[in-house]
């Protein structure tokens, strides 16, 4: 199946800061690519919907100036968490799509907010 | 509320038993997905099923899509250690977005 990335694979920043997390699909153009959270124990939550060239679509409760989304090319999205607090410590996933095929989902970032 | 309600949560079995997880909503999807989820993984698709009423079978594992669309359930037979782990229901909703269930874990002892 086609692959999905994320760099980095886990992160530990101090509360306050940004962290960046890239997504990236390495063997096919991605039109949308959507940015999940999930908690430990818990389910997949979509925060985000993004496709290329166009402003990200936030789902409801998601704060889109603290989780910036940029979608510059067919193969890269990255996520922003910016002022980062512990309660954004969590693990996010992406996943990429061609238009109307299968998600393919990237390993996943975990990040912890010290 | 979830759109998606997955049962059990949480099921611990012995290796060589069997396992069904269901997956249910009031909705109707286009389409509904089953992955697995390691720890500190993102999910692997396992099956996409389509057709109201439709079965698929990979392996030890058996799904099975309802008349109506509405729900799923997934059958394990003869369960091994290599089935732990998180297994995720997922729709596709208008707007062509994945909503996932809450998940069911599953942990087989050998």
């Amino acid at each position: 199946g086609a692959v999905v990335s994320q760099h980095p694979s886990w992160v530990i920043c101090k509360s306050g800061t940004s962290v960046k997390i890239e997504c990236r699909s390495l063997d096919f153009q991605a039109t949308t690519m959507f940015w999940y959270r999930q908690f430990p124990k818990q389910s997949l939550m979509l925060m985000a919907t993004s496709n290329e060239g166009s402003k990200a679509t936030y789902e409801q409760g998601v704060e889109k100036d603290k989780f910036l989304i940029n979608h510059a090319s067919l193969t890269l999205s990255t996520l922003t968490v910016t002022s980062a607090h512990p309660e954004d410590s969590s693990f996010y996933i992406c996943s990429a799509r061609r238009a109307l095929e299968t998600q393919y989902f990237g390993p996943g970032t975990r990040l912890l907010v010290l | 509320t979830q759109l998606l309600e997955q049962s059990p949560q949480f099921l611990s079995i012995q290796e060589g038993e069997n396992l069904t997880v269901y997956c249910n909503s009031s909705s109707v999807f286009s389409s509904l997905q089953w992955y697995r989820q390691e720890p500190g993984e993102g999910p692997v698709l396992l099956v996409t099923v389509v057709t109201g009423g439709e079965v698929k079978k990979l392996k030890r594992l058996t799904f099975q899509f309802g008349d109506a669309r509405k729900d799923s359930s997934l059958h394990i037979t003869a369960a091994q250690p290599g089935d732990t782990g998180l297994y995720l229901c997922a729709g596709r909703t208008a707007g062509n977005k994945l909503t996932f269930g809450g998940g069911t874990r599953v942990l087989v002892k050998p």
